[in-house]
């Protein structure tokens, strides 16, 4: 089974609007990493946060990762069309990586 | 980061058959991975590929039905064999870079009928 929660599964934005999205874990994660697929795209890397309470930024796009390491969200402020798609966050099972179950965001114009 | 080609990129196939799904990376990898993803879902791993030696599979996953080659560190395919219309989905190659992140390749989209 998956190891990280992701919600909400879908998430409707005005555009202009901010908007996060979660990733929770039972257990304390050595790092997580988020991705992101457009439609009919495949998943690209986006980012991997490491350190408790670690916060990167990407332009609109801030990633933080939870002081105990269990949790970590993605926020977007002022929505474009552009950011239209599936995040997903993923966090290392040993060698592999288990993804969690994805949202997936459209934008109203 | 990697570049990463996937053939074909898209197929149609008839239930009975079998398809292989080429992978081919520009750099040389210790492990390949291949992914599943059916529409609208997450990916689920299907097998972890390393140069030399069997793939490793995921629970629910065998090698009668997925067989893997891995011929050298650059390359590798997928057989999806005896084909159903429940195998209908997208299948992605992926590999894991020295810092862990990993990179797709551009996906097989097979349909089934």
């Amino acid at each position: 089974g998956q190891q990280v929660m992701q919600i909400p599964q879908y998430q409707h934005v005005q555009e202009g609007e901010d908007f996060t999205t979660y990733c929770n874990s039972s257990t304390t994660l050595s790092n997580i990493q988020w991705y992101k697929q457009r439609p009919g795209g495949h998943p690209v890397f986006l980012i991997q946060l490491v350190k408790s309470g670690e916060v990167k930024k990407q332009k609109r796009l801030t990633f933080q990762f939870g002081e105990a390491k269990k949790n970590s969200s993605l926020h977007i402020t002022a929505t474009q069309t552009t950011d239209v798609g599936t995040y997903f966050c993923a966090a290392p099972v040993g060698y592999k990586l288990s993804f969690g179950a994805g949202t997936t965001v459209t934008v109203r114009a | 980061s990697a570049v990463i080609s996937q053939k074909p990129s898209r197929d149609i196939c008839q239930r009975g058959t079998s398809l292989t799904i080429q992978c081919q990376v520009d750099s040389q990898v210790t492990m390949m991975f291949w992914y599943r993803q059916q529409p609208g879902q997450s990916l689920t791993l299907i097998a972890t590929a390393n140069q030399g030696s069997e793939a490793t599979y995921e629970s629910g996953f065998v090698i009668d039905k997925f067989p893997i080659s891995r011929p050298n560190l650059t390359f590798s395919t997928l057989t999806v064999s005896n084909m159903s219309p429940e195998d209908s989905s997208i299948y992605l190659c992926s590999v894991r870079s020295d810092f862990y992140e990993q990179y797709f390749g551009p996906g097989t989209r097979l349909t089934v009928t």
